[in-house]
């Protein structure tokens, strides 16, 4: 078991240039979660997808950000345009039926 | 509405003693109550989970929480504490019978001194 693999680790961009996170969450987990961290907000749930669903993106910052699920091994979050006050760590999850998320190694954005 | 509250930002602790790292919770119905770790660069790793039955719980590397019903409590606890624990720990409530997301509490980073 891989766990849930996202890519990339690490990302510089310049602001106003899009980024694109990825994430593929464990085989048979059939809900899986965006999250980004940071100092001043600590881990905010961005959104949730259940069988490929979005169920709740009330966490969502602004239009500039979205999710997609086209299918149950993959996932994007996408941010266009981006701006510095978007660096921050955004980490994947994913849960079966044990009541537990599993979390991705993060993505570390920095927008410059 | 959830929430989850750890009330101090950070827990000092000398090798071998023994720590605790308080969360408190606040949900409508029965939670479910989870405790994770995240050391430095890495992704949050789960330590342990109550969903029902006995109140004290145990989990990995030593770590266990006991539920406490009536003060709305689940704090995480372990009898000596080792230089390798140090750590941000983040306690995390999700409604029974409601929807499928946890709610984080804000971390307490538990520094263990040799």
């Amino acid at each position: 078991d891989a766990g849930v693999i996202q890519s990339p680790r690490h990302e510089v961009t310049e602001m106003g240039q899009e980024v694109t996170l990825r994430c593929k969450p464990i085989s048979g987990h059939n809900s899986l979660f965006w999250y980004r961290q940071t100092m001043m907000r600590g881990l905010e749930l961005l959104i949730y997808f259940n069988n490929n669903v979005p169920i709740d993106d009330s966490g969502m910052p602004e239009d500039r950000f979205s999710a997609k699920m086209p299918n149950a091994s993959f996932s994007t979050l996408k941010i266009q345009p981006s701006e510095p006050r978007d660096s921050a760590v955004y980490f994947c999850a994913s849960e079966g039926t044990n009541y537990g998320y599993t979390f991705g190694s993060g993505t570390r954005l920095t927008v410059v | 509405a959830q929430s989850v509250a750890q009330p101090e930002d950070q827990v000092n602790v000398a090798e071998g003693n023994p720590l605790t790292v308080k969360c408190t919770y606040s949900v409508s119905g029965n939670p479910y109550l989870f405790w994770y770790v995240q050391y430095p660069n890495r992704g949050l790793q789960f330590l342990l989970k109550y969903i029902t039955g006995d109140n004290l719980v145990k989990g990995s590397y030593g770590f266990e929480a006991e539920f406490n019903k009536s003060q709305t409590s689940f704090h995480l606890k372990k009898p000596s504490a080792l230089v390798s624990d140090s750590a941000l720990y983040f306690c995390a409530v999700r409604e029974r019978g409601g929807t499928d997301k946890l709610i984080f509490g804000t971390g307490t980073r538990l520094q263990v001194f040799p």
